[in-house]
């Protein structure tokens, strides 16, 4: 099942690290999300990429996150120097155009990363 | 005020009976609704979407109010499988941002 592959599952940095988070979107999807979910909240809205562009940033952080869909390769989201609020689950989600045109979006299996 | 309230619960219910539980959302913009199922550690995976007619789908019936803003999970004939927390999600008009619900925990026990 090709379906949204993200790595690493789980990933532990110390504060002040970096984490890269990884999305290889499903085949044939040009579009992707990013969420994430803080403990015992719903996850929320980060960020949605084209290959090569970011069409929303409206939901990332306005220091430290960053995110990218490169042409070649998976979609990165970099959180710099992370703190202990960074903890939670990052979904990524693709869906083969945006999904205006009603198409359902892919979560992949989330990367939860712990900041110690 | 959130974008959309879910009682947390948990509901605990034996195998075999009937939980049902609301979700509120507070834009009235909003446009398509969903229900999602997620497991502990896991993704979110779509459950069905909820129409404004109303729809099922096996054990599973949603219902959506839009006069009152809120729609409706029913589970019948519980499973001990269906332990899971279910998330409401919203999403507006003319928006690809889908607003999720913090989810009510189920909790199907033999």
């Amino acid at each position: 099942n090709a379906g949204v592959m993200q790595n690493p599952r789980h990933l532990v940095r110390r504060r002040g690290q970096e984490a890269r988070l990884r999305c290889s979107p499903m085949k044939g999807h040009s579009h992707v999300y990013w969420y994430r979910q803080l403990p015992e909240e719903g996850l929320k809205f980060m960020v949605y990429l084209q290959k090569e562009n970011i069409i929303d940033e409206s939901g990332m952080p306005k220091e430290r996150f960053s995110a990218e869909f490169p042409k070649e390769g998976p979609s990165i989201l970099r959180i710099q120097q992370v703190v202990r609020g960074d903890s939670a689950a990052y979904f990524c989600a693709s869906s083969p155009s945006g999904t205006l045109s009603g198409n359902t979006i892919y979560f992949g299996e989330g990367s939860w990363l712990t900041v110690v | 005020r959130k974008e959309v309230e879910q009682d947390p619960g948990p509901f605990n219910v034996p195998e075999g009976a009937t939980v049902a539980f609301n979700c509120t959302y507070s834009n009235s913009a909003s446009q398509s609704f969903f229900w999602y199922r997620q497991d502990c550690r896991k993704e979110p995976k779509l459950l069905m979407s909820v129409y404004s007619s109303g729809n099922e789908d096996g054990r599973f019936t949603a219902q959506l109010n839009r006069a009152s803003q809120y729609i409706s999970l029913l589970i019948r004939d519980s499973k001990l499988s269906d332990s899971a927390t279910y998330l409401c999600v919203v999403r507006r008009t003319n928006d690809y941002k889908l607003s999720f619900g913090a989810g009510t925990t189920v909790t199907v026990r033999a």
